[in-house]
């Protein structure tokens, strides 16, 4: 069974662009949730989708935003990248077969490593 | 306030030897879930062990077995018999809430990066 896919695995972007990320979960998995990765700040969630509806949010800008696919894949989309945008984005999938079980594991991608220049 | 702590940013462990990562978190849930992962250099995350609030006994899965006391509010990491491959950043997580939990966010540490010596 194949893994969380995340491309591209590495972006370059300028400053004021705008970037698409993408995610393909697990199959069968219908949860994806989004997590930035800086080496200031730590891992911080983004948002979760499910359901192709955005189920929870994070503390970030409204410049961060995604979407949900009816075959679960998802992208995230960042307008106007200033340079704090650089990060490691990490994508992760879970089953949710039998509801939100607390112990229900996220399986994450390898990321898309994002430069801003 | 932060919400999981680990207090050892580095760590070093001789090959075959028993190390403890630390992890001390903040919830006034009563029903949460405590996992850790690992993430090795190629970035990707891997899940180790999970504890959650009402369990009784320490969880385990193969070398790793998780130390919950929840009265300190502690869940360290226990790797037995260290080995080359465990050199990795290692992660604490806490999902708050029970049924009503809160999916797919996790809220993580700062991360210890283990080094293991041959």
């Amino acid at each position: 069974k194949a893994g969380v896919t995340q491309t591209p695995r590495y972006l370059i972007k300028t400053r004021g662009q705008q970037v698409t990320l993408s995610c393909s979960p697990i199959s069968g998995h219908r949860s994806v949730s989004w997590y930035q990765q800086t080496p200031g700040q730590g891992l911080q969630f983004l948002f979760e989708y499910f359901s192709e509806t955005q189920r929870n949010k994070g503390n970030f800008p409204g410049r961060f935003s995604g979407r949900q696919f009816s075959n679960s894949r998802s992208e995230m989309n960042v307008s106007t990248l200033e340079l704090g945008d650089s990060a490691l984005y990490l994508c992760a999938s879970s089953l949710e077969l039998q509801g939100r079980l607390a112990n229900e594991k996220l399986f994450f991608g390898s990321g898309t490593q994002l430069s801003v220049l | 306030a932060q919400k999981i702590t680990q207090t050892q940013p580095g760590m070093f462990v001789q090959e075959k030897e028993a190390v403890t990562l630390d992890c001390t978190y903040d919830t006034s849930d009563q029903s949460y879930g405590l996992f850790w992962y690992k993430q090795p250099s190629s970035g990707e995350m891997i899940f180790l062990i999970y504890q959650g609030s009402y369990d009784e006994q320490n969880a385990t899965e193969g070398r790793y077995s998780l130390n919950f006391q929840k009265a300190r509010k502690s869940a360290n990491l226990v790797i037995s018999a260290s080995q080359l491959g465990d050199s990795a950043m290692y992660f604490c997580a806490m999902r708050e809430g029970g049924i009503y939990n809160q999916g797919g966010k996790l809220i993580f540490g700062q991360g210890t990066e283990l080094s293991v010596k041959p």
